[in-house]
């Protein structure tokens, strides 16, 4: 099965850039979706097909995927940034959809 | 306002059958795949199925295969999913997606807010 390996936790005070990894086989090859999950809510798909951000995402996030690592990048870090983000993609070998572990941003 | 809210979820005894549901409103619900992701208190995201705009398409986790069954009634802008053979394994928070594509290719853009099922004796 495919495994998607995120840090479980990256730390980043405000004003800075936080920058979250997705480790996988050949991931540059698949599409990325990154997700943004505050605590006690659902999650908000944030970044998709690596790069693309939905309506009403702030230009603040950004995606890129190449080789065996897709990031998440977040831009002059504020308070309500803090919260797990998810990477994820659509596995056509296995026809599954894969979820990394999440990573904790935490706003010191 | 596109919104998809989640029921019937509840306490059931391991081995038992339930049936969660999602009434997606606010968008053209024909248009769309449909999946449905778990995660357990404090844990993380883990997909269980998903259903192609027209259930031409339907795929599932390997841990719910063969236990747990898809689908969608167009009409009616339901998605549902029939959970049996329970185990305390299955207890989660249980998310109602929509995905980006009608055929489950894009990502996850519209979340309901859950229904908790817990299966305990």
């Amino acid at each position: 099965s495919y495994v998607l390996a995120q840090p479980p936790s990256v730390s980043v005070a405000p004003g800075k850039t936080a920058r979250v990894s997705c480790g996988g086989d050949n991931i540059g090859s698949k599409s990325v979706h990154w997700y943004q999950q505050r605590p006690g809510q659902a999650p908000v798909l944030i970044i998709s097909h690596d790069t693309a951000r939905p309506s009403g995402i702030p230009e603040r996030f950004s995606g890129s995927n190449s080789g065996n690592t897709a990031t998440l990048t977040i831009n002059r870090v504020e308070a309500g940034d803090e919260a797990d983000y998810y990477c994820q993609v659509w596995n056509s070998n296995n026809f599954d959809y894969v979820f990394g572990a999440g990573t904790k941003v935490t706003v010191l | 306002e596109v919104q998809l809210v989640e029921s019937g979820g509840g306490l059931v005894q391991p081995g038992r059958s339930l049936r969660v549901s999602c009434a997606a409103s606010g968008f053209a619900f024909e248009q769309y795949a449909m999946h449905w992701v778990r995660q357990v208190p404090g844990k993380g995201l883990e997909w269980v199925a998903s259903v192609s705009w027209n259930s031409a398409t339907i795929l599932y986790a390997d841990s719910v295969k063969g236990r747990f069954t898809i689908s969608r009634d167009n009409a009616n802008r339901s998605l549902f999913m029939e959970m049996e053979s329970l185990r305390e394994g299955d207890t989660a928070l249980y998310y109602c997606a929509r995905d980006e594509s009608g055929t489950a290719t894009g990502g996850m853009d519209v979340w309901g807010q859950g229904t908790t099922v817990t299966v305990a004796s």
